[in-house]
């Protein structure tokens, strides 16, 4: 079975730009989380989404925004980059929602580097 | 509100010697416990994970963790460590007993491990 695999894999955007990543699930797991990775900041939880609604949300500004189509792949949007953008950003998947009693299941991640 | 707590950055120890890296949470209710491990440039990998029963779970590559409620500490731990356990650990918690759609998993900061020969 395939693992989860996020697109792309490395960007480098300029500040003011806006950056989508895209994250394709195990196959039939329904939860898709998304988390950043900074070094100072550790794991930062971004959001959940199950069947394509938003079941949780981390304390990140608007500017930070996703969404889960039918087939449970997820895109994960920032908007007006902005140097503290630049991170690893990790997506999970999971049968059901995430950590309830069900482990996650990551990928590589996408690296944004913001100029 | 729930938390994860890593005391520590960093823990060194001598291949063939026994390791522990430590985690303490807290929930309001029942937890849910994971261990992830994270190789350099590649997403978090799970390792276990405790949600009722035995005190003691065992996982991958010959990990285990022993839950404690009273110290409400779930500890990861390796008789006998290897280069190659050489990584960093993150240990996480989910609130068990609350709506499942209001309880976010948590992540600590993290341990970075390191192996020596």
């Amino acid at each position: 079975k395939a693992g989860v695999t996020q697109t792309p894999r490395y960007l480098i955007k300029t500040r003011g730009q806006q950056v989508t990543l895209s994250c394709s699930p195990i196959s039939g797991h329904r939860s898709v989380s998304w988390y950043q990775q900074t070094p100072g900041q550790g794991l930062q939880f971004l959001f959940e989404y199950f069947s394509e609604t938003q079941r949780n949300k981390g304390n990140f500004p608007g500017r930070f925004s996703g969404r889960q189509f039918s087939n449970s792949r997820s895109e994960m949007n920032v908007s007006t980059l902005e140097l503290g953008d630049s991170a690893l950003y990790l997506c999970a998947s999971s049968l059901g929602l995430a950590g309830k009693s069900n482990e996650q299941f990551f990928g590589p991640g996408t690296r944004l580097t913001v100029l | 509100a729930q938390s994860v707590a890593q005391p520590e950055d960093q823990v060194n120890v001598a291949e063939g010697n026994p390791l522990t890296v430590k985690c303490t949470y807290s929930v309001s209710g029942n937890p849910y416990l994971f261990w992830y491990v994270q190789y350099p440039n590649r997403g978090l990998q799970f390792l276990l994970k405790y949600i009722t029963g035995d005190n003691l779970v065992k996982g991958s590559y010959g990990f285990e963790a022993e839950f404690n409620k009273s110290q409400t500490s779930f500890h990861l731990k390796k008789p006998s460590a290897l280069v190659s356990d050489s990584a960093l650990y993150f240990c996480a918690v989910r609130d068990a007993t609350r709506y499942s759609s209001a309880s976010k998993i948590i992540f600590g900061s993290g341990t970075r491990l390191s192996i020596r020969p």
